[in-house]
């Protein structure tokens, strides 16, 4: 059954780059097409897009958050990462790595990890 | 960027009754590219509907979706004790948002 890990810092210093990776277990990244995502959620609140990524580096960044984000994927460790710079107070929530369907339109997470939470503060 | 408005903030039912949540949209969700999720406390969300009405794999068929346009729904037609959570709508065909959510509690 397919595994999703996110892993990171827990604490990250404001004006820092808040850096998080997802481990797939049970499944290759490679191995067929769909998409590996991000999504946050503040505590408390909703929930966030903010980007995927395919394992032949296909990039879609959610444009709320484009300017800042930076999507990469390691297909030799089966991981995929997020960076996002200049992390501000507003940037802590429980992040998660997710997968949807590599099609158009198709941004729906059938798929989640369990979610870390990553706290802004100094 | 389409705004999603769900409703009630709250629904308070009990066991065995009907849930009806609305998801309403500020701009037409092109090709009817609508999602919801469950959600519990702690725990991530659980896909249930995509494309408006199609069930995700496992997901019981009390749970269904319908709408189009700018206004869709979710309904559980029995509530059982696990369905008491937190639902999100969530539009992925141009804005890719998420509603703020409906918590459906124990009355």
């Amino acid at each position: 059954q397919l595994q999703l890990q996110e892993s990171g810092p827990g604490l990250v210093k404001p004006s820092e780059t808040l850096s998080l990776t997802c481990t797939v277990s049970n499944y290759s990244i490679n191995n067929t097409p769909y998409y590996w995502a991000w999504v946050r959620q503040p505590p408390g609140k909703g929930l966030e897009y903010l980007g995927s990524i395919s394992y032949a580096g296909a990039i879609y960044y959610n444009p709320p958050l484009r300017s800042r984000v930076t999507l990469s994927v390691d297909t030799s460790k089966n991981q995929f990462s997020l960076r996002l710079t200049s992390a501000t107070a507003s940037d802590t929530a429980v992040y998660f790595c997710a997968r949807h369907p590599y099609a158009a339109h198709a941004e729906y997470f059938e798929h989640w990890g369990q979610g870390t939470l990553v706290t802004v503060s100094s | 960027e389409s705004v999603l408005t769900q409703s009630p903030g709250t629904l308070s039912l009990s066991p065995g009754e009907r849930a009806t949540l609305s998801c309403r949209a500020s701009q037409h969700v092109l090709g009817n590219f609508l999602a919801w999720y469950q959600q519990k406390p702690g725990q991530a969300p659980r896909l249930l509907i995509f494309g408006t009405s199609k069930r995700a794999a496992g997901i019981p068929d009390r749970f269904s979706g319908g709408g189009y346009g700018t206004d869709f729904t979710l309904t559980i037609s029995r509530l059982e004790p696990e369905d008491f959570a937190v639902y999100y709508c969530q539009e992925y065909g141009d804005s890719k948002t998420f509603g703020q959510g409906t918590k459906v509690e124990i009355k």
